[in-house]
């Protein structure tokens, strides 16, 4: 089955503490990239990655890294969470001509 | 950098009623994504446009795109109490591959 899978679904860490969210998908899609959704503001793209060892930022990249060492994965990392980066997260991929852009199923990040 | 507006922000409709949610932009569309989102979970794709006047449909969804507006509709008739959730547009910007969402519209069906 054709699918976007991220963990953890749900994490309540703290402030400080570094942290990875793992999205991971099996469709062979070059294009991949991570969003933030939140009330009152949308879906905002945060990186985004062409193909391996190609990534770029979003609107809204600070405070976030990610990485690209294989097609499949697409790692988000929080070096340093801080509370305004409680949030709903979600990664998606595509390939470059694709017309519909699989997203996984989001992580709740809450952040104390 | 585009914008995407969509309308109504909510909707609260009694099951077997027709509705329409509207999504505009600021620039030109090229490519036009409507979605589903049940609240908190993720998004299911429902279709994509991509030229003028191209019209789609989807069980009881149908959904067209109006490039002189910059414009598209997404249509539910019949509305069922599973037509329950957040609809998203989203539209290419540029070369990245990047979609830009609308900001939602709360759709409610009351039995």
């Amino acid at each position: 089955e054709a699918q976007v899978t991220q963990n953890p679904r749900y994490l309540i860490t703290v402030t400080g503490k570094k942290l990875t969210v793992t999205c991971s998908q099996n469709m062979n899609h070059e294009y991949m990239s991570w969003y933030r959704q939140d009330p009152g503001l949308g879906l905002r793209q945060i990186y985004y990655s062409m193909n391996v060892e190609v990534t770029d930022k979003g609107d809204v990249p600070e405070g976030y890294k990610v990485s690209r060492k294989e097609k499949r994965n697409f790692p988000l990392i929080l070096e340093s969470p801080s509370p305004n980066q409680t949030s709903l997260y979600f990664c998606a991929s595509r390939t470059r001509q694709g017309r519909e852009q699989y997203f996984g199923p989001g992580t709740r990040l809450t952040v104390t | 950098s585009q914008e995407l507006e969509q309308s109504p922000q909510s909707l609260i409709v009694q099951e077997g009623k027709n509705l329409t949610i509207n999504c505009t932009s600021s620039k030109t569309l090229y490519g036009l994504y409507w979605y589903k989102q049940k609240y908190g979970e993720g998004l299911i794709f429902l279709m994509m446009l991509q030229k003028g006047g191209e019209e789609k449909s989807h069980e009881k969804i149908t959904a067209k795109l109006d490039e002189k507006k910059q414009q598209s509709s997404l249509h539910i008739t019949a509305s069922q109490p599973s037509h329950a959730g957040i609809y998203l547009c989203g539209a290419d910007v540029g070369s990245n591959y990047k979609l830009t969402f609308g900001k939602g519209t709360l759709l409610t069906v009351n039995p």
